[in-house]
């Protein structure tokens, strides 16, 4: 089982645009497996932050949107805010149904 | 509104056996469509995918904990569990519970987690 790769960390000012990649293989995010965004503050569980074809949960804002390509995928903060400042898991699945989380990025916001 | 609680003891002796319940509030365990799942998060470090269980009792693990993991449900008291045998400091984690939303129309993600439950390994 591999792990997907993302950087450690992504920082930006108030208002800037920040992306996160998500790294996989031809075993997981490249063989079709949906890849989804978690949010996570120190101290408290992770949340659903993102869905499959960049779909959002209620009450998630449109600032966050997703994209994949290949065996690659990756999370868009538009409008960087102070509340966004948080850790960023990608996950998915292997071709048996494990699933697998990336890595986790740390966002700051400058 | 679906809500899952992790509970079970927070502290373990090495080479003893992790048991935690994941309990499950406001729906049932039985409804098709979801995996519940745990997840673990070592200290300071990423989330970790242990394996998950249907209702049905189908079950799926982390490869390389499949020697030492057993998850179960219990329908009946809507709840699942998790058995880590011989564990060790390395298992020291918040573990968390999570219910994984797979309908046959696709896949949705985790969408409801427990609180996370610590777990020290220790003698």
């Amino acid at each position: 089982q591999s792990v997907l790769t993302q950087p450690p960390s992504v920082s930006g000012a108030p208002g800037q645009r920040v992306t996160i990649s998500c790294t996989g293989s031809s075993s997981d995010i490249g063989a079709g497996s949906s890849v989804h965004w978690y949010q996570q503050f120190p101290g408290t569980a992770p949340r659903l932050l993102i869905y499959g074809k960049n779909n959002r949960p209620s009450g998630i804002p449109d600032r966050f949107t997703a994209s994949k390509s290949g065996t690659s995928a990756s999370l868009a903060i538009t409008g960087l805010q102070a509340d966004d400042e948080a850790d960023y898991f990608c996950q998915s699945y292997d071709t048996s149904l494990r699933g697998l989380f990336g890595t986790g990025t740390r966002v700051t916001v400058l | 509104q679906v809500q899952l609680q992790e509970s079970g003891p927070g502290l373990v002796k090495p080479s003893q056996t992790l048991s935690l319940t994941c309990t499950v509030s406001g729906g049932s365990i039985s409804t098709g469509g979801y995996y519940w799942s745990w997840i673990r998060q070592h200290p300071g470090k990423g989330l970790e995918w242990l394996g998950y269980i249907y209702y049905s009792g189908d079950t799926n693990y982390k490869t390389s904990l499949k020697s030492r993991l057993v998850i179960s449900v219990d329908t009946s008291k809507n709840q699942f569990s998790l058995r880590l045998a011989s564990v060790t400091a390395a298992d020291t984690a918040v573990y968390y519970c999570a219910r994984d939303v797979r309908p046959v129309t696709g896949d949705f993600g985790m969408d409801v987690w427990g609180p996370g439950t610590t777990v020290i390994v220790s003698s």
